[in-house]
């Protein structure tokens, strides 16, 4: 299975907001709407803050959302903030019955 | 709250077989309502899925890595394992277990902190 993919470095200024897409096709993100995207931070685990495209875990902030159209997904952080500066991957099932990565984003906040 | 503990040999040999267990806490591993995952990523690189554990009719690996993986649990200790056969330096990565939730669809909720496995002779 191939990396979903999604473009390497994306950078906004603090409180504007950004998107993140995440490109697969109909036997993943164009067929399933299980799409998750994860935050990680330097050193440390990742972090579920997107799951069923749109749906966010508790305790997450609301500046995160993600949406879906066709075979792309896409996460948007508005009100981006300093804490926001992270890796970020999206994932989705697959046809196979398994789970792919995206290739993952660098967020950087100017 | 869940909390998972990787552990395992931080240095393998070419050739041998990698292996590491998940230490679960605030829940059994034997409710059998969840999903028990393996990721892994090489230091500066990207995230990879390695699999995951249902039951053991209901199991599933990447394909790139099929051939050499294995999951499974142990519900005596409260742990699921991993083992990886014939590695080589490409199999050098920090090693993540997770979970998901109940409501929660094909996404992983509950990390571990990971564990660096260095292949190397």
């Amino acid at each position: 299975q191939s990396a979903l993919t999604q473009p390497a470095s994306v950078s906004g200024s603090p409180g504007q907001s950004i998107t993140i897409s995440c490109t697969g096709t109909n036997s993943d993100v164009g067929g399933y709407n299980y799409v998750s995207w994860y935050q990680q931070h330097p050193g440390k685990a990742p972090k579920l803050i997107i799951y069923e495209v749109s749906n966010r875990p508790s305790g997450v902030s609301n500046r995160f959302s993600g949406s879906k159209s066709g075979n792309t997904a896409s996460l948007t952080i508005s009100g981006l903030q300093a804490e926001d500066e992270a890796d970020y991957y999206c994932c989705s099932y697959t046809s196979s019955s398994t789970l792919v990565f995206g290739t993952g984003t660098k967020v950087t906040v100017l | 709250q869940v909390q998972l503990q990787e552990s395992g040999p931080g240095l393998v040999k070419p050739s041998q077989t990698l292996s590491l267990t998940c230490t679960v806490s605030g829940d059994s591993i034997s409710s059998g309502s969840y999903y028990w995952y393996w990721i892994r990523q090489p230091a500066g690189k990207g995230l990879e899925w390695i699999g995951r554990f249902y039951t053991s009719e209901n199991t599933n690996y990447n394909p790139s890595l099929k051939s050499r993986v294995t999951i499974s649990l142990d519900t005596s200790k409260n742990q699921f394992s991993l083992k990886v056969s014939s590695v080589t330096a490409a199999d050098t990565a920090v090693y993540y277990c997770a979970r998901d939730a109940l409501r929660v669809g094909a996404a992983m909720v509950y990390w571990g902190q990971g564990t660096l496995v260095t292949v190397s002779s």
